[in-house]
């Protein structure tokens, strides 16, 4: 089965642009999450979709946003890039039954901003 | 409150010996403690998790404890391994927010 795959690996954007990055979750997984992970630091909480839907987003500001499409399948949009969006921004998926169920991490995409 | 506090930032240990990380919570609406291990250059892979109803699991040569009334739970690796060198996250959730908060990640080194 495959796992949680993220494209592309490696991005390099000018600031002041867009990026665009891309999640498959695992297949039958329903919920996906964003997260970013600075250099040296902790993953922080970006974005959580269910269902297609936004169902609750960490403590970044509104030119991160994302969607979720019909498969599943989701995208992170940073607009207006800043130099300390560089990051490892990781996707993870899980089935959206019961409480706490395990979440699966993605290799993530590294975006740099120059 | 929703803070997870882990330690120590880093740890090194001789082969077969023993590699224990903390962390604590404050949320006590966290029912859900994962340990994530994480590669240079990879994703992070769950390893153990524990949810408040028991106060130890153990998987091979990884035990986690947890302490509900401390709000504390830890990372037991005993027999450390070289290839067990990597950055260790603990993490804590909410059954009804879903989404993970991180501690600040561990990175293990262990001397063969």
């Amino acid at each position: 089965e495959a796992g949680v795959t993220q494209s592309p690996t490696h991005l390099i954007k000018t600031r002041g642009q867009q990026a665009t990055l891309r999640c498959s979750p695992i297949s039958g997984h329903t919920s996906v999450y964003w997260y970013q992970q600075a250099l040296g630091l902790g993953l922080q909480f970006l974005l959580w979709y269910d269902e297609g839907e936004e169902r609750n987003r960490g403590n970044f500001p509104p030119r991160f946003s994302g969607r979720q499409f019909p498969n599943y399948s989701s995208e992170l949009n940073v607009n207006a890039l800043e130099l300390e969006d560089s990051a490892l921004y990781l996707c993870a998926s899980s089935s959206y039954r019961g409480l706490g169920t395990e979440a699966f991490f993605g290799q993530g995409t590294r975006l740099t901003v120059v | 409150q929703q803070q997870v506090k882990q330690s120590p930032q880093s740890l090194i240990v001789q082969k077969g010996g023993i590699s224990i990380i903390n962390c604590a919570y404050e949320n006590t609406a966290f029912d859900y403690f994962p340990w994530y291990q994480q590669f240079p250059g990879k994703g992070p892979a769950l390893l153990i998790a524990i949810r408040p109803d028991v106060s130890e699991k153990k998987e091979g040569r990884f035990t986690i404890s947890f302490n509900k009334s401390a709000k504390q739970f830890s990372l037991h690796i005993m027999d450390s391994q070289p290839g067990d060198s990597a950055t260790y996250f603990c993490a804590a959730g909410r059954g009804s927010a879903r989404q993970l908060t991180f501690g600040s990640g561990t990175q293990l080194t262990v001397l063969p």
